[in-house]
């Protein structure tokens, strides 16, 4: 199983801030055959399912602002959201969608300071 | 716009199973994958399987085979999942999501841009 790791486990950014979330996977998520990353971040507000924000490790899902980006190749990613919003506190999570079992992060908190 | 719809919340003993519902409401989901996740209380998030309704496959998760069977009707769009040998660690929202690849969806996995709001699936004596 590819083991998906995120950190920090929680962050508190000021508003207006940037934020940035790190995923690293146990083996690499990136197919050589059409040279994507099989890497996708969600979203999830209290008492709300998740909701798609970045796949293919950097393909912003339509609806997205553009403050939220997604960047890093092979084993290592990132999410970056600049200028931190109040409607931006959730938990974020990684997952690998490159071979069964999918697995997810852990999550990570982002709050306002 | 396609809105998954899920059954209600359910409250079942140990041992018994519980069957929980996904339909596409406003559209089909004959080009896509149905992808069920589940979250234990407070924790993260945890894929269980899905099922290709256009190829009539499905994949599970090792943890859950056996005990778990995903079908699905293309007549009414809808999609099932059923858990069976209930125990106490079961008890978690239980989400379908959407897994938008076509013809991709036999020979690939994808993402999932569209999720249910979930069901809550409650085990307790």
């Amino acid at each position: 199983d590819i083991v998906m790791t995120q950190s920090p486990d929680s962050l508190a950014v000021s508003l207006g801030e940037r934020a940035t979330v790190s995923c690293k996977s146990s083996q690499t998520v990136f197919y050589n055959t059409n040279s994507k990353n099989y890497l996708a971040w969600y979203q999830q507000k209290p008492g709300q399912p998740p909701k798609l924000l970045i796949y293919w490790a950097s393909t912003r899902e339509s609806g997205v602002p553009d403050r939220f980006s997604g960047s890093g190749s092979g084993t290592d990613f990132t999410l970056t959201i600049n200028s931190l919003q109040a409607e931006d506190v959730a938990v974020y999570y990684c997952q690998q969608y490159y071979s069964s079992p999918l697995t997810f992060g852990q999550g990570t908190k982002v709050e306002i300071k | 716009q396609v809105q998954l719809v899920q059954s209600g919340a359910e409250v079942k003993k140990p041992g018994s199973s519980v069957k929980v519902s996904c339909k596409a409401s406003g559209g089909t989901f004959s080009n896509y994958a149905i992808t069920w996740v589940r979250q234990a209380p407070g924790q993260g998030l945890e894929w269980m399987g899905r099922i290709m309704p256009l190829f009539d496959k499905t994949n599970y998760a090792d943890k859950f085979q056996g005990r778990v069977t995903m079908t699905a009707d293309k007549s009414t769009s809808t999609a099932y999942m059923e858990l069976s040998s209930l125990r106490s660690e079961d008890t978690a929202i239980y989400y379908c999501a959407r897994d938008d690849c076509g013809a991709d969806c036999y020979s690939t996995w994808w993402y999932f841009d569209l999720w249910g709001r979930g069901t809550l699936v409650t085990v307790s004596s």
